[in-house]
């Protein structure tokens, strides 16, 4: 089946020290994006990538990055983690235009900083 | 900009009877429109949208939702709650004209359903 996979589920990094979190897909989509949510509130959208086009949003921090080698990949990299990034990312992606589609969003995973 | 309103943090509910999720929205042009519902340390799952024709929409499990354009509300519906619809439910918003094109998410509304 054609899905959003992210790995690790849970990832347990200490403070100050760099982590990547991985998605991969399998839709052949354009645009990937990642979230962070935290304590069940809703997602905040981080950056997107359309294609090989990174968006940043205005308000994430210069301590998380993103890098896209390929359609199928996107990975999210912390540089310095703080307790305060400890947080569900989730990655999702979709079709690139003015569709009607919604967003197809991997299972997640779980940050925890110590 | 476009904005999403889920008035409701928590809705209670016995199992069997009816369940309402509330959802309004504000956009500047005609709103494509989305229910996704997310289970512990899981993703997101989507559960329906609506695009455009009927304004009553029916999607996976059982839910069903009434976009209404004069109220600006999409509520999420199901006539007959199971436990096992305990989880947190988002609503969202794309506007079509908008550029970029994203989706903007409610602040979600955990359901409660009671055996």
């Amino acid at each position: 089946d054609a899905m959003v996979i992210q790995n690790p589920r849970y990832q347990v990094t200490q403070f100050g020290k760099p982590v990547t979190l991985s998605c991969s897909q399998t839709l052949n989509h354009n645009v990937m994006y990642w979230y962070q949510q935290k304590s069940s509130q809703a997602p905040k959208l981080l950056f997107h990538y359309y294609d090989k086009d990174f968006n940043n949003e205005a308000d994430t921090p210069d301590n998380f990055q993103s890098r896209r080698p390929n359609t199928s990949f996107c990975f999210l990299d912390i540089r310095s983690p703080g307790l305060g990034d400890a947080a569900m990312y989730l990655c999702a992606t979709s079709r690139g235009g003015g569709h009607s589609d919604g967003y197809t969003f991997g299972s997640g995973t779980r940050l925890t900083v110590v | 900009a476009q904005s999403v309103a889920q008035p409701e943090d928590q809705v209670n509910v016995a199992e069997g009877n009816p369940l309402t999720v509330k959802c309004t929205y504000s956009v500047s042009g005609n709103p494509y429109l989305f229910w996704y519902v997310q289970y512990p340390n899981r993703g997101l799952q989507f559960l329906l949208k609506y695009i455009t024709g009927d304004n009553l929409v029916k999607g996976s499990y059982g839910f069903e939702a009434e976009f209404n354009k004069s109220q600006t509300s999409f509520h999420l519906k199901k006539p007959s709650a199971l436990v096992s619809d305990s989880a947190l439910y988002f609503c969202a918003v794309r506007d079509i004209q908008a550029a970029g094109n994203k989706l903007t998410f409610g602040g979600g509304t955990r359901v409660l359903v009671k055996p």
